[in-house]
């Protein structure tokens, strides 16, 4: 079956802007998480969604934001823009946490 | 709140030879899990391994295996037999039983030279 798909697969953006990166879960999967992967702070947690609801935030400013679709996809939302939020934007789909996490190749945003 | 450290930021090993990357974790929950994660340059996260905190057998996947120190709160990942193929980073995670997100630690880059 189809796995986690995450577009674009790379973006480049100009300070102030704002971008919406999309992840499509494998189907069947009702959780959807996202993570921030930096050289400098490694993985960190966004945010939860888990049928069409916010389930777990975390510690990012207002400006990173989300949501989930009836059908499971997920869009998050980056306003405003600034130079350390160039990452590589990491989407992650379960059936059960448990059993473990499976990931998307990822957004690469850039901002310039 | 859960913790994740991995003292080890690279490591290397000979091919065919068997490597063990170190990983720690804090939790305060009775009930969690485990997890090694693999991201080789095509930025994809595989799932190598899991463990379940209430199962005292450490779990093993092909040449892949864990040694599971409940009590040091100790999650080591031994690679037996490396390969080429096995030089990536490796992300040791760990998930409470509840809704709480997966933490990951900072990860070990292994190379493997032939």
């Amino acid at each position: 079956k189809a796995g986690v798909t995450q577009t674009p697969r790379y973006l480049i953006k100009t300070r102030g802007q704002q971008v919406t990166l999309s992840c499509s879960p494998i189907s069947g999967h009702r959780s959807v998480s996202w993570y921030q992967q930096t050289p400098g702070q490694g993985l960190q947690f966004l945010f939860e969604y888990f049928s069409e609801t916010q389930r777990n935030k975390g510690n990012f400013p207002g400006r990173f934001s989300g949501r989930q679709f009836s059908n499971s996809r997920s869009e998050m939302n980056v306003s405003t823009l600034e130079l350390g939020d160039s990452a590589l934007y990491l989407c992650a789909s379960s059936l059960v946490g448990r059993y473990g996490y499976t990931f998307g190749s990822g957004t690469r945003l850039t901002v310039v | 709140a859960q913790t994740v450290t991995q003292s080890q930021p690279e490591m290397s090993v000979q091919e065919a030879e068997t490597v063990t990357l170190s990983c720690t974790y804090d939790t305060s929950e009775s009930d969690y899990y485990l997890f090694w994660y693999k991201q080789p340059p095509s930025r994809q996260m595989i799932l190598v391994i899991r463990q379940e905190a209430y199962k005292q057998q450490n779990a093993t996947e092909n040449r892949f295996s864990v040694n599971f120190q409940k009590a040091a709160k100790s999650f080591s990942l031994k690679i037996s037999d490396s390969q080429l193929g096995d030089a990536a980073m490796y992300f040791c995670a760990s998930r409470g039983s509840g809704n709480t997100p997966l933490v990951f630690g900072k990860g070990t880059r292994l190379s493997v030279i032939a």
